[in-house]
């Protein structure tokens, strides 16, 4: 059971590079979500998809872009990156049922862009 | 907008102590709640859930009463151990929003 699987775990950037983050799940979810995590701020949403092919901006979508080609991954784009883009990076799925719902998350990014 | 409010951390306590965390919300509907838990390193893991008003999610010895009137979902445990050391969110979710939205999180640590 691999559950919600994110690669890499650890990257280093120089300010200005790109890089995609990618996230796979295994369980058939409908809804995925990008996350980002800062000291004292909690988890803020990045962009969150409630299917395939869809896409839509959460709370702090700058400066990121996603796609959900496939059901089972969806990817986050740093275009130009940003020192303030140093962060760890979560994402999770999720089913809802119209009734219950649970997300599982993945075990993070550490991104530090220099 | 929906939004979760949580105590601020640390919260430092002795072993076998009563913990409580604060959790209030916002949200245009009616929300399903949880608590998060977050050890060092690691993603998030759900301890527990409530759907629906008055109802009471519980693991671990950790328990929380959906309370519709308070809009809160306050996280207790009667005896706390040094491995519940870790950083708790509280999150709601609703079906119209199709998203989860937590609070800011509470670092709790247990020392002996």
């Amino acid at each position: 059971n691999a559950g919600v699987t994110q690669t890499p775990k650890f990257r280093v950037l120089k300010t200005g590079q790109s890089m995609t983050l990618l996230c796979a799940q295994d369980m058939n979810h409908e809804y995925m979500y990008w996350y980002r995590q800062d000291p004292g701020m909690g988890l803020r949403l990045i962009h969150y998809s409630v299917g395939e092919g869809t896409t839509a901006k959460g709370e702090v979508p700058d400066g990121y872009n996603v796609s959900r080609l496939k059901k089972q991954n969806f990817l986050l784009g740093l275009e130009s990156a940003a020192p303030s883009q140093t962060s760890v990076y979560f994402c999770a799925s999720s089913y809802y049922t119209g009734v219950e719902t649970e997300a599982f998350f993945g075990q993070g990014t550490r991104l530090t862009v220099v | 907008g929906d939004s979760v409010t949580q105590m601020e951390g640390p919260v430092t306590l002795s072993e076998e102590a009563f913990l409580t965390i604060n959790c209030t919300y916002t949200a245009t509907g009616y929300p399903s709640l949880f608590w998060y838990v977050q050890y060092p390193g690691e993603g998030l893991q759900l301890l527990l859930k409530a759907t629906k008003a008055d109802d009471k999610g519980s693991n671990k010895g950790f328990e929380a009463t959906y309370r519709k009137e308070t809009t809160s979902f306050h996280l207790e445990k009667g005896s706390v151990q040094v491995s519940d050391s870790a950083v708790y969110f509280c999150a709601l979710y609703t079906g119209t929003a199709s998203k989860l939205t937590f609070g800011t999180g509470t670092r709790l640590q247990v020392t002996l």
